[in-house]
């Protein structure tokens, strides 16, 4: 079975901030693990994922994840925070690729400008 | 491409009628994917797609859910009847055909808000 935990059901942080939106993970294989965001009345769209290599993935609109085995998490991070950046995120996990995606249960980013 | 295109966007029906969500998905994609989003359980899986066969429908809640998909460009999801615990967004997705690296990069619809009262 494979999971997908994210404790925070909200974040806020100041525009211009780091931000971080925390992901752990349990699978019984290889994580296949992935971000998506969600903006109101939207459907999820694909902001990252991390297959193999590099711990450090970079994706769209500056954020980037940090895989980390050892923890089995899986954390969202930006540097400079935007307003724009608000939304809901979720991250989701596959084994190897050849199972459906599994999501977590999301996180409510608020950028305050 | 215009993307994953579902309809109706927004249904209000009353209990026990019938109810019908239709998804076009990306042209090319074989992989289709059901899911739902409430407040209380987060996004789920309802059943999904390859190659317009159902391969995993466990997620489906009861009898009175079914899904089709009778060509590569066309799938239904269908409610009968409908109950008010039903209610939720429903999102279409689709994917390359492909499990492995390309894989699990979905393409979302806008989704289906169903009102049941």
């Amino acid at each position: 079975a494979q999971s997908v935990a994210q404790p925070e059901d909200q974040v806020n942080v100041a525009e211009g901030n780091p931000l971080t939106v925390k992901c752990t993970y349990s699978v019984s294989g290889n994580p296949y693990l992935f971000w998506y965001v969600q903006y109101p009345n939207r459907g999820l769209q694909f902001l990252l994922k991390y297959i193999t290599g590099d711990n450090l993935v970079k994706g769209s609109y500056g954020f980037e994840a940090e895989f980390n085995k050892s923890q089995t998490s899986f954390h969202l991070k930006k540097p400079s925070a935007l307003v724009s950046d608000s939304a809901l995120y979720f991250c989701a996990v596959s084994v190897s690729g050849n199972t459906p995606l599994v999501f977590g249960k999301g996180t409510r980013l608020s950028v305050i400008a | 491409d215009a993307g994953v295109i579902q309809s109706p966007r927004h249904e209000v029906t009353e209990m026990g009628q019938e109810v019908t969500l239709r998804c076009k998905p990306i042209s090319g994609h074989n992989s289709l994917f059901w899911y739902r989003q409430t407040m209380m359980r987060g996004l789920e899986l309802l059943i999904y797609f390859n190659n317009n066969v159902p391969i995993d429908d466990s997620g489906m809640p009861e009898d009175r859910f079914s899904a089709k998909m009778p060509n590569a460009s066309f799938s239904t999801l269908k409610i009968q009847p409908s109950e008010p615990r039903d209610s939720a967004v429903y999102f279409c997705a689709s994917s390359l055909p492909d499990w492995g690296a390309g894989a699990n990069v979905l393409t979302f619809g806008a989704g289906s808000r169903l009102t049941v009262l």
